[in-house]
């Protein structure tokens, strides 16, 4: 069964700098998406960037980022020139492209930003 | 256009009572899944639903229970609820159920105490 590990509960970083989430997943699929959702206080999970496994180019959506490593099965997400309004969960998540499975996630890093 | 709607937004219930929550998701989407969020375990996937059919189940006891009507508005159902029911439980839509890129758009939450 896929599982998707992100190992970092809490992290803080200074306003305005750089800061990067790890995820790891297990899988023994080859087509795949991966994903990250932000959960700020409101509560309304929103949808930051997504991956294609068959694309070897890195996904980016503006100070947001990822580092995709297929063969490490790693998927880290880095934020740039971070705001005060990045705070928040973050979630990693997989699912398969083959199937017509459920999407998995991992269990979220939250996400201080420090003034 | 509007958003996935969740109501109640929160809801206060005794052991053993029983409780539904409801989910109407945005105008196109017609697949609609189910989560439970704790601090402990995470987001946990109970089901989704595509064109009123229940397509991939959680690993929930059979008290937890749902339906999609053909409007794609979904309910979700816990009969003889215990405190450990107790949790935010999110509702998501996405467009095509089985595109495994197509993103899911999600709910406000309902946060159910149980006491």
């Amino acid at each position: 069964a896929q599982t998707v590990t992100q190992s970092q509960p809490e992290m803080s970083v200074q306003e305005a700098e750089t800061v990067t989430l790890s995820c790891t997943y297990d899988t023994s699929e080859s087509d795949y998406y991966l994903f990250w959702y932000k959960q700020p206080p409101s509560r309304q999970m929103i949808l930051v960037i997504r991956q294609e496994a068959y694309k070897q180019q890195n996904a980016t959506e503006n100070r947001f980022s990822v580092n995709f490593q297929k063969a490490a099965k790693s998927f880290s997400l880095k934020i740039s020139d971070s705001q005060l309004g990045d705070a928040a969960m973050y979630f990693c998540a997989y699912r398969s492209a083959n199937r017509d499975d459920k999407i998995i996630f991992g269990k979220g890093t939250r996400l201080h930003i420090l003034p | 256009k509007a958003g996935v709607t969740q109501t109640p937004r929160y809801l206060i219930k005794t052991r053993g009572q029983q409780v539904t929550l409801s989910c109407s998701p945005i105008s196109g989407h017609r697949s609609v899944s189910w989560y439970q969020q704790t601090p402990g375990q995470g987001l946990q996937f109970l089901f989704e639903y595509f064109s009123e059919t229940q397509r991939n189940k959680g690993n929930f006891p059979g008290r937890f229970s749902g339906r999609q009507f053909s409007n794609s508005r979904s309910e979700m159902n816990v009969s003889t609820l215990e405190l450990g029911d107790s949790a935010l439980y999110l509702c998501a839509s996405s467009r095509n159920q089985r595109q495994g890129n197509s993103p899911l758009h999600f709910g406000n939450g309902t946060r159910l105490t149980v006491t």
